[in-house]
């Protein structure tokens, strides 16, 4: 069975300092695994994905996460954080092969301090 | 081009009612997910449509129920609603229905269960 758990619930960083959110995933076969980030009031909106190409991928603002199959991770970086990352950040597993439900982790609160 | 929407964006209802809630796709997109967030479960696969026909379902009782018309609009239906039900509830389309590709996200009803 698929699954996905964030290490951390809460992750607090001072602006312009590097952001590490930790993701680990259980599948059965290659996944598919995608970082989506939501803004207090906002919906969900994708930063990256991972679909068996490359396995550092970048996303937008600045983010990227790098598939490690040996460990079974997919931890989101970033070098640099801004004021405006704070938000709560999911790691997302594809649920099956044949379609496209999502698993998510339980979340990870991204703080930033100036 | 218009992202997917959701309606309504709020709702009220008591104990033993029930609720309908639609979702219209971005235009040219095939598949809709339907998920439920609430603070103690985040964020919970309900169900997906292709075409017309559910292809996964989540572990919900059958009191949640959802379709989707020709032109992929969804709705979904919760009946004798209960506390418990009181949610965010988000859902998500995909152009071409599979697994690895990304899924765009609706602002959501927020439903609330008095």
């Amino acid at each position: 069975a698929q699954s996905v758990t964030q290490l951390d619930s809460h992750v607090s960083v001072s602006e312009g300092t590097p952001v590490l959110l930790r993701c680990n995933y259980s599948s059965s076969y290659s996944p598919s695994l995608f970082w989506y980030v939501q803004h207090p009031n906002k919906g969900l909106q994708l930063l990256l994905k991972y679909t068996s190409a490359a396995t550092l991928v970048k996303g937008i603002n600045g983010f990227e996460a790098e598939f490690k199959k040996s460990e079974t991770s997919f931890h989101l970086t970033k070098p640099s954080a801004h004021m405006s990352d704070a938000a709560e950040y999911f790691c997302v597993v594809s649920r099956t092969q044949a379609g496209t439900a999502l698993i998510f982790g339980k979340g990870t609160t991204l703080s930033v301090s100036s | 081009k218009a992202g997917v929407t959701q309606t309504p964006r709020y709702l009220i209802k008591t104990r033993g009612q029930q609720v309908t809630l639609s979702c219209s796709p971005i235009s040219g997109h095939r598949s809709v997910s339907w998920y439920q967030q609430t603070p103690g479960q985040g964020l919970q696969f309900l169900f997906e449509y292709f075409s017309e026909t559910q292809r996964n379902k989540g572990n919900f009782p059958g009191r949640f129920s959802g379709r989707q018309f020709s032109n992929s609009r969804s709705e979904m239906n919760v009946s004798t609603l209960e506390l418990g039900d009181s949610a965010l509830y988000l859902c998500a389309s995909g152009r071409q229905g599979a697994h690895q590709e990304t899924q765009y996200f609706g602002p959501g009803t927020r439903l609330l269960v008095l």
